[in-house]
């Protein structure tokens, strides 16, 4: 079966504007979760969506905002960008959640110029 | 709150020899523990889990880890390293509790494999 995919791959914005990341799970996934990646920090957990609701959200400014739709693709927007805003944009797909197996899409890389 | 740490940023071992990545875990109850691998350029593969059970888990790719409860740990081993292992390699801690579920990830070890 097709794995996770998220799209764009590369991302060249500049501060201030704002940007769709879009990740589509594997067929039959309802849970979708999100990290953003960097060298200093690791994967820090952004949100997850499970269902169509928000079930949990990590610590990051109202600026990170996700939706999830009735086919549980998912997208994450990030509203006046900021420098230290790039990252890897890793999404995961499971069955029933993050303490399920983690399927991780490739990421989006996105640079903030 | 759960954290990890994976005391190694950066481990280089030679092809056949055996490997042990670090991770140590802090979290009340019995936690979840996961290690994940990233290829360059590539997303995360679970290699294995814990839950409960046997504390010695198997794994794919010839991985396996101990759980131990009393030193906090969840050590990564490999008998005979290869060269397709070079790798980031994460350890992670979950839970469950209340309808939230919730997975923290250590800072990876880097893996470097040489001839």
């Amino acid at each position: 079966k097709a794995g996770v995919t998220q799209t764009p791959r590369y991302l060249i914005k500049t501060r201030g504007q704002q940007v769709t990341l879009s990740c589509s799970p594997i067929s039959g996934h309802r849970s979708v979760s999100w990290y953003q990646q960097t060298p200093g920090q690791g994967l820090q957990f952004l949100f997850e969506y499970f269902s169509e609701t928000q079930r949990n959200k990590g610590n990051f400014p109202g600026r990170f905002s996700g939706r999830q739709f009735s086919n549980s693709r998912s997208e994450m927007n990030v509203s006046t960008l900021e420098l230290g805003d790039s990252a890897l944009y890793l999404c995961a797909s499971s069955w029933e959640g993050p303490t399920d197996t983690q399927y991780f899409g490739p990421g989006t890389r996105l640079t903030v110029l | 709150a759960q954290s990890v740490t994976q005391p190694d940023i950066h481990i280089t071992v030679s092809e056949g020899a055996s490997l042990e990545l670090r991770c140590n875990y802090s979290y009340g109850a019995t936690p979840y523990l996961f290690w994940y691998v990233q290829s360059p350029g590539q997303g995360l593969q679970l290699l294995l889990k814990y839950f409960s059970g046997d504390t010695l888990v198997q794994g794919i790719k010839g991985f396996e880890a101990e759980f131990k409860r009393s030193q906090s740990s969840f050590n990564l081993r490999k008998p005979s390293v290869h060269w397709s292992d070079a790798a980031e390699y994460f350890c992670a801690v979950g839970s469950f509790s209340g309808g939230y579920q919730k997975v923290t990830f250590g800072t990876g070890t880097k893996l470097q494999v040489i001839p």
